[in-house]
């Protein structure tokens, strides 16, 4: 499959900070994206997607920049919660619908 | 949003015996798929099953040892078969409704201990 990765494997940031996780992508025509957050013994959860033909997209307290360009994803959270203390995915759509997934970054808040 | 259910939700099993994980979603839905999550470690995509016709299968996974069912919109099952420790891991179903540039949503995971 795609090669998805992420620059960070861990993060460690203080509470109410805000929190940048980045992930790059190898495959130019890939025209959705989207990060999953995933705790411990659960499966990953839907957080904030975007399409390729945007460059950013907003959520509650998150937000995600796409480019193309440089094939690089990126999910800023604003004011971390202890709460936000997962594993972060990020994902590639490609053509069949399969997704294929970076190897994820751990995000430990200190309160 | 879709909501998944997966049975059984852990399990340990003997080394040469087969484990079938049943994915239930509670609405049609078109694209339903299998992923493998070592511990630690991202996931990776192990088949797309699809309804009415045999799954498609990723490089270095085979139906052989894998075998997956979709009999209808809102079901499917993967059987791992003739485990072995390497087996161990974590498997997820996925579900979406289909079409380019639609969210897919996880089930749980099932964790398998292989001894």
């Amino acid at each position: 499959g795609e090669s998805v990765g992420l620059h960070l494997p861990t993060l460690s940031v203080q509470e109410g900070d805000n929190s940048i996780i980045n992930c790059a992508y190898s495959n130019s025509a890939s025209d959705y994206f989207i990060w999953y957050k995933q705790e411990s013994g659960k499966g990953p959860q839907f957080i904030i997607d975007i399409r390729s033909n945007m460059d950013k997209r907003q959520g509650q307290r998150v937000t995600v920049l796409l480019n193309k360009t440089v094939k690089h994803l990126s999910l800023q959270i604003a004011a971390t919660q202890p709460g936000d203390s997962a594993v972060y995915f990020c994902a590639e759509n490609t053509v069949g619908n399969q997704f294929y997934f970076g190897t994820g970054t751990s995000l430990t808040v200190i309160p | 949003s879709a909501v998944i259910s997966q049975k059984p939700s852990r399990d340990i099993c003997q080394r040469g015996t087969s484990l079938t994980i049943q994915c239930q979603v509670d609405s049609q839905v078109t694209m339903m798929f299998w992923y493998r999550q070592q511990p630690g470690q991202s996931l990776t995509l192990i088949a797309t099953a699809n309804q009415g016709s045999e799954a498609t299968y990723e490089s270095g996974f085979v139906i052989d040892k894998f075998p997956i069912s979709r009999p209808n919109l809102t079901f499917s099952t993967l059987t791992v078969s003739n485990m072995s420790p390497e087996d161990s891991s974590i498997y997820l179903c996925s579900a979406g409704p289909g079409g380019t540039e639609e969210t897919q949503y996880f089930g749980p995971g099932t964790r398998l201990l292989v001894l």
